[in-house]
């Protein structure tokens, strides 16, 4: 079966720094990979997917970006955070259009 | 953004069924109907999906209109680990870009 790691579990990062968060994912290949973000008392935002590498398609505009470097990875990343890139964000996969999709743990990003 | 319409809580009794309804008024002849479920600070966890017919699997039953237009989960016997979100989600023609509304708090009374 299909696990997805993600790290950090927490961060706390000053508004105008960088970010890189990373999710790989095992126990698959060529899956499709989602990033979503999570803000408190919200439903899941669908941010950044992928359907192979170096393929990325965003869904909303915003101050961050994806990228695929490997079959199994994907990376968000911000080159300057905003306090509204706060939030709870969530690594996923799944391998095709009504596969059931698995969700890593996530990362909760504090901005200050 | 194909989005689905959901009662933001409900409560049930442990041990008792519970039934969560979901609209999904725009839904097309090849979208599933998925639900998912989020525990607090967990990540959401895969419960169900179908297309036409009632479908059933360890976790819960689906049960879909004929028209499609609706459809409800119903979990046998509530457990208070069953006390989640639950996301009723449409999914598209293109893939499974979800869109994730605010879903039904389920509590489950001990």
């Amino acid at each position: 079966s299909q696990t997805i790691h993600q790290w950090p579990a927490t961060l706390v990062q000053p508004v105008g720094s960088p970010l890189s968060l990373e999710c790989t994912v095992e126990g698959t290949s060529n899956p499709n990979l989602y990033w979503y973000r999570q803000a408190a008392g919200r439903g899941l935002q669908l941010l950044f997917y992928s359907v192979g590498i170096g393929q990325i398609s965003s869904e909303v505009p915003q101050n961050l970006s994806a990228s695929r470097p490997q079959d199994r990875q994907f990376i968000l990343s911000s080159k300057k955070l905003l306090l509204s890139d706060s939030g709870f964000y969530l690594c996923a996969c799944d391998r095709g259009r009504n596969q059931p999709q698995h969700f890593g743990d996530g990362t909760r990003l504090s901005i200050l | 953004d194909a989005k689905t319409t959901q009662p933001n809580s409900m409560e049930s009794n442990e041990e008792e069924p519970v039934h969560l309804p979901c609209n999904h008024s725009t839904i097309s002849g090849t979208d599933y109907i998925h639900w998912y479920r989020q525990l607090p600070s967990q990540g959401p966890e895969y419960v169900i999906h179908g297309l036409t017919s009632n479908v059933n699997n360890r976790m819960a039953s689906l049960a879909i209109a004929e028209d499609r237009k609706s459809s409800t989960l119903i979990l046998h016997r509530a457990t208070l680990r069953d006390a989640a979100v639950y996301y009723c989600i449409q999914g598209t023609d293109t893939g499974n870009q979800f869109y994730f509304g605010t879903g039904t708090s389920l509590t489950v009374i001990p």
